[in-house]
């Protein structure tokens, strides 16, 4: 157990719908980080918030959002969903240093239908 | 920005071999490489890291090197065994402390 808390662990729902995953940081960690996992791809970066705030993007598309509240835990919004946005969606969490390790939550398995 | 090469992609070793996976960078400020083990449908997991200021580091029978003047890493798996099967992901951190991870390697170690 990382330490990392993902909630739901399953989501099934239809085409233009909006979903919210929900992270929870590991105790003492400042930065969220969210992962897209399609189908047998690799980890793609979404987005990191650290203390709050934005820090970088990556390929995150405008129908996603995310943001982190003042007790750390972090939302992702996914909105019009289409079929091509079923993935697993991973959050990791690491410290206040730049370059610390990431640790990851047991992921958000999302099926769009 | 970063950008992190992974080969193989595929690896397939007889039980007791050893597995090597490879991986190369390109931001020269590059710090920190860690390495991630991810079993079907499960959340990647540190198995090992390494940091700029040391060429090799070993935990029993993983151990990472790291070439910083090639900016190349690599990952070996001695004495493998069936549980050593899954994905694995290289990364490396850019200059903002941001991961780019490689594509990953599916290692397959048949008994």
């Amino acid at each position: 157990d990382s330490g990392v808390t993902q909630t739901p662990k399953h989501l099934i729902t239809a085409t233009g719908q909006r979903v919210t995953l929900r992270c929870s940081p590991r105790s003492g960690d400042l930065s969220v980080y969210w992962y897209q996992q399609s189908l047998d791809q690799g980890l793609q970066f979404l987005i990191q918030y650290y203390n709050g705030e934005e820090r970088a993007k990556g390929n995150i598309l405008e129908r996603f959002s995310a943001q982190q509240f003042p007790d750390l835990h972090s939302e992702l919004n996914l909105s019009s969903l289409e079929l091509g946005d079923s993935a697993l969606y991973f959050c990791a969490s690491s410290g206040a240093e730049i370059q610390e390790t990431q640790y990851f939550g047991p992921g958000t398995r999302l099926l769009v239908l | 920005g970063e950008n992190v090469e992974q080969h193989p992609s595929t690896l397939s070793v007889q039980e007791g071999d050893s597995a090597v996976i490879k991986c190369t960078y390109s931001d020269s400020a590059s710090n920190y490489f860690p390495w991630y083990k991810q079993e079907l449908g499960k959340r990647p997991q540190l198995i090992i890291d390494i940091r700029s200021n040391v060429g090799e580091k070993k935990d029993q029978r993983i151990a990472v090197t790291l070439n910083k003047t090639a900016k190349h890493f690599s990952l070996h798996i001695t004495e493998t065994q069936p549980e050593d099967s899954a994905v694995y992901f290289c990364a490396a951190t850019d200059s903002w402390g941001k991961f780019q991870f490689g594509a990953g390697t599916q290692v397959v170690v048949t008994p």
